[in-house]
Parts: structure tokens; sequence; C-alpha cells
């Protein structure tokens, strides 16, 4: 099965930027990447996906390298209520089948 | 209405029991899994099912077992539950290959006494 890492955890303050980096060396081919964010209590929620190069949408930005081994998730000017834990997926072929894998995910604390 | 229901949302039992948590989805998604959080150790695989009649273990299957009763029901058994089996439980869905897109439900809180 792929492996994920991630760091456990992040600081920062509020109003800078965020750059979360998850490494998945055995990515497939046709494989997306995608992040979600959790707060305690709740289920995960979908940030961004993406497969190569850079994504963008309203939240956040996704910078995939031409290898696809790692993935950076980039929160820009974060505040107090992006702190929560941040989870990174790819799938992996197992027995010809896709599986989902997590990454441990990186706990994100935003200070005031 | 969520487009995933797990229920119940908490539940208590006692060690030995047998406890079954049940998951539904409006999504009409083919892919189904059921996922277990502990403190630091974020989301593991316990099942996936990619269709009806295709059920997988994950990563941690063993002292679980699973049902998939329609494309829409995805049910989560604990034969005789055990106290490190106490975790908060998720289920999820997908249309995806790659997994990715997963819709998560609300998770269930259980406890085992």
């Amino acid at each position: 099965l792929a492996k994920t890492t991630q760091p456990i955890s992040m600081d920062s303050y509020e109003g800078q930027e965020v750059n979360i980096t998850c490494s998945h060396n055995n990515i497939a081919t046709n494989d997306y990447i995608t992040w979600y964010q959790q707060f305690p209590s709740q289920g995960p929620r979908f940030i961004i996906q993406g497969y190569k190069t850079k994504v963008t949408n309203e939240v956040a930005s996704l910078f995939i390298p031409a290898d696809r081994k790692s993935s950076t998730l980039s929160l820009p000017r974060v505040s107090l209520s992006d702190t929560a834990v941040y989870y990174c997926l790819v799938g992996d072929i197992h027995r010809g089948s896709y599986i989902p894998t997590f990454g441990r995910g990186t706990s994100l604390i935003v200070h005031p | 209405d969520a487009d995933v229901t797990q229920t119940p949302r908490n539940r208590i039992t006692k060690t030995g029991k047998r406890i079954m948590l049940e998951c539904s989805q409006t999504k009409g998604h083919d892919r189904m899994y059921w996922y277990r959080q502990d403190p630091g150790l974020g989301l593991r695989l316990i099942y996936y099912s990619f269709d009806v009649k295709d059920i997988n273990k994950g990563e941690i299957s063993d002292g679980y077992s699973v049902s998939r009763q329609a494309q829409a029901k995805f049910s989560l058994s604990l034969e005789s539950a055990i106290p490190n089996q106490t975790a908060l439980y998720f289920c999820a869905t997908s249309d995806l290959h790659s997994g990715a897109g997963h819709t998560f439900g609300s998770g269930t809180r259980l406890t085992v006494v």
C-alpha cells in the first residue's frame, strides 16, 4: 500500500501563508491528489484536488511537481478558523483495485 | 438531509456485545468506505466496497465485518466489542477510482466499556 508522509503539526499566525507538504512516492499514474480539512468531532471536508502542476480555488492552492511524488497545500492569509487537521489523500493500486490512503494528518494551529 | 448519514451518532456498549453501525447515502456513489479514527493516528481504512458484490478488507479489518445491503447502505459490525475498539468511526462515499472526492458522514463515536 502507498504511504503518505506529512508533518505532524505546524504553527502559524493570522495573516500568514501556510504551506503543508505531503510525500507520496508510490502514487499511481491515474491517481489524483486530494486534500481534506477536519475540525474536531466532524468528518473531513474536501478542500482541493489536482493531478499535476498547480490548482487554485477560492480557499487554497495545490502545487504538484512533475514527478508527482509530493504535493504542497498552500493556504493564503490564514485565520483562526483555519485551525484544523489537514489530510492528504491519494489512491494506490493493490491487487488491481484502487485504495484510498490517508496521510496521518497535519495539525495546524493558527495563533492570533 | 445529509448526503451521508451515520447512525447512531454516539453509542456506549459493553465488552463482548455485538454492535452494528449503519451508513446510508443519497449521493448515488458506488464506492463506500468505513474508517476508524483514533487520536494522533489519523484515519485508518477498515473495509471498503466498490459495489454491492465487492467487499474488500482495509488496513485494520480484524475484529470487524461489513455488509453492503444495497448501493446506498453499508453497515459495519463489531461481532464482539472490545475496549480498544473505542474510537470515532466514519463512513464515506466516492465515485472515482482514485479515491478522491470522498464525502464523509458526521461520524459515530463508539465507547466500549
